[in-house]
């Protein structure tokens, strides 16, 4: 049974930059048949795609925050991560990591961690 | 405003029937498939249907997907009190190539 466990700062200030992992367990993140995603839910709001990564490093993004996204993964490490740059309170929410299945098209996440609150608050 | 649109909420007695809708476009809905999650708040979302109509194993008979065209429909038979949740469809945007949510429906047991 795969597990994605999130990781990083609960409380980040205005400007700056958030980091983020998941970690995968119970499964090999090198495996061609998923990505590996990000999807955040502001408070009381939905569901918003952030991006994905492949084992080998391309990456998708939502295009509304591609010029402050960078997604990454770590093969070594089992894990792969993110970096939001110039927050906003906007960008207050929780953030999922997800596993994605190949093909994109099929628009199936079909593993979640259990998420992580992270607040832009000075 | 997300580009999948849904009702905000629906509701339905115990033991009856009730169907979301999700309506795109051809970038997202028709040229990709659909799938569809249930989030109880405070939790994360867990999927019930993948590529239009396939059913996780675990997820009960009562769940059901399809699509047509732009649109496409999650199917809830046999209500019951646990199933109140928000539900989300999601799909691929070919045009953004990038992923796409509806907005969320809640859906009430009466």
């Amino acid at each position: 049974q795969v597990q994605l466990q999130e990781s990083g700062p609960g409380l980040v200030k205005p400007s700056e930059t958030l980091s983020l992992t998941c970690s995968v367990s119970g499964g090999s993140i090198s495996s061609s048949s998923y990505f590996w995603g990000w999807v955040r839910q502001p408070p009381g709001k939905g569901l918003e795609f952030i991006g994905n990564v492949y084992y080998s490093g391309d990456t998708y993004y939502n295009p509304s925050l591609r010029s402050r996204l960078t997604i990454s993964v770590d093969r070594s490490k089992n894990h792969f991560s993110l970096k939001l740059n110039s927050l906003t309170a906007a960008d207050t929410a929780v953030y999922y990591c997800a596993r994605l299945v190949v093909p994109l098209k099929a628009a199936t996440f079909d593993y979640w961690g259990q998420g992580i609150l992270v607040t832009v608050s000075s | 405003q997300s580009v999948l649109t849904q009702p905000p909420s629906v509701s339905a007695a115990p033991g009856q029937k009730v169907t979301i809708s999700c309506s795109g476009s051809s970038s997202n809905i028709e040229n990709s498939y659909v799938s569809w999650y249930q989030q109880v708040p405070g939790t994360a979302p867990k999927l019930l249907i993948y590529e239009n109509i396939k059913r996780p194993s675990r997820i009960p008979d009562r769940f059901s997907g399809s699509k047509s065209g732009t649109s496409a429909t999650l199917v809830i038979t046999g209500l019951q009190t646990g199933d109140e949740a928000d539900y989300y469809c999601g799909s691929w945007d070919t045009s953004l190539s990038a992923g796409l949510f509806g907005g969320g429906t809640k859906l009430t047991v009466l």
